[in-house]
């Protein structure tokens, strides 16, 4: 059984540019939420989505989006870089339709170098 | 919103005893333990869903006092392989979720 995966694992972007991050979750889940952490922080909740709509955001920028497919994979989108966004980003997955419905199993993450 | 954990940091010897604590100023609905190595992804322990309720997860085990919105984490005969940074996660809506400040936990020989 294939736990949450992220892709890539590694990206290095300029000021300015663009970037998405792939997450594909736990067999069973139907949940993806995404997490910025940085270097010595923890992480920090930037969305959720569910049934492909977004359920729930944290205190991030519009220049964060994401978005949910209908096999329960996720992207996220980060618009204009800036150089704070450098970051681990962690995707986590849960089932809202389990019992213990918030229960979450990360991923290895992305790690983001913003030059 | 961010719960507050106690100790910030903590150094113990193989064997000893370790308690972590998250406090939030927020109603709690869940409280989650994650163990976080450096470079690597949290790693889920366990989730308190009922107050008062403990949990256990081999020599781990957790509380969460509802009224108080406080958990606490228990490592009793600490192994190495127990060192990492320790975050409690908090929800209060069931659909966002908060990390704590973070316990970083190092057990020596």
């Amino acid at each position: 059984d294939a736990g949450v995966t992220q892709s890539p694992t590694h990206l290095i972007k300029t000021r300015g540019q663009q970037v998405t991050l792939r997450c594909s979750p736990k067999s069973g889940h139907d949940t993806v939420s995404w997490y910025q952490q940085a270097l010595g922080q923890g992480p920090q909740f930037i969305f959720q989505y569910y049934e492909e709509e977004e359920r729930q955001r944290g205190n991030f920028p519009d220049r964060f989006s994401g978005h949910q497919f209908p096999n329960y994979s996720s992207e996220l989108n980060v618009n204009a870089l800036l150089l704070g966004d450098s970051a681990l980003y962690l995707c986590a997955s849960s089932s809202l339709a389990g019992g213990s419905k918030d229960t979450q199993y990360f991923g290895p993450g992305t790690r983001l170098t913003v030059l | 919103q961010q719960p507050v954990q106690s100790p910030q940091a903590v150094i113990l010897r193989e064997g000893e005893d370790a308690v972590i604590n998250c406090s939030s100023s927020k109603a709690l609905y869940s409280v989650h333990w994650y163990r976080q190595k450096h470079g690597e992804a949290p790693v889920f322990l366990m989730i308190l869903l009922k107050g008062g309720e403990q949990k256990g997860h081999e020599k781990i085990s957790a509380s969460f006092n509802e009224k108080k919105q406080q958990s606490s984490l228990y490592l009793t005969a600490s192994q190495l392989s127990y060192s990492g940074t320790y975050f409690c996660g908090a929800s209060n809506t069931g659909n966002q979720f908060y990390f704590g400040t973070g316990t970083s936990l190092t057990v020596i020989p």
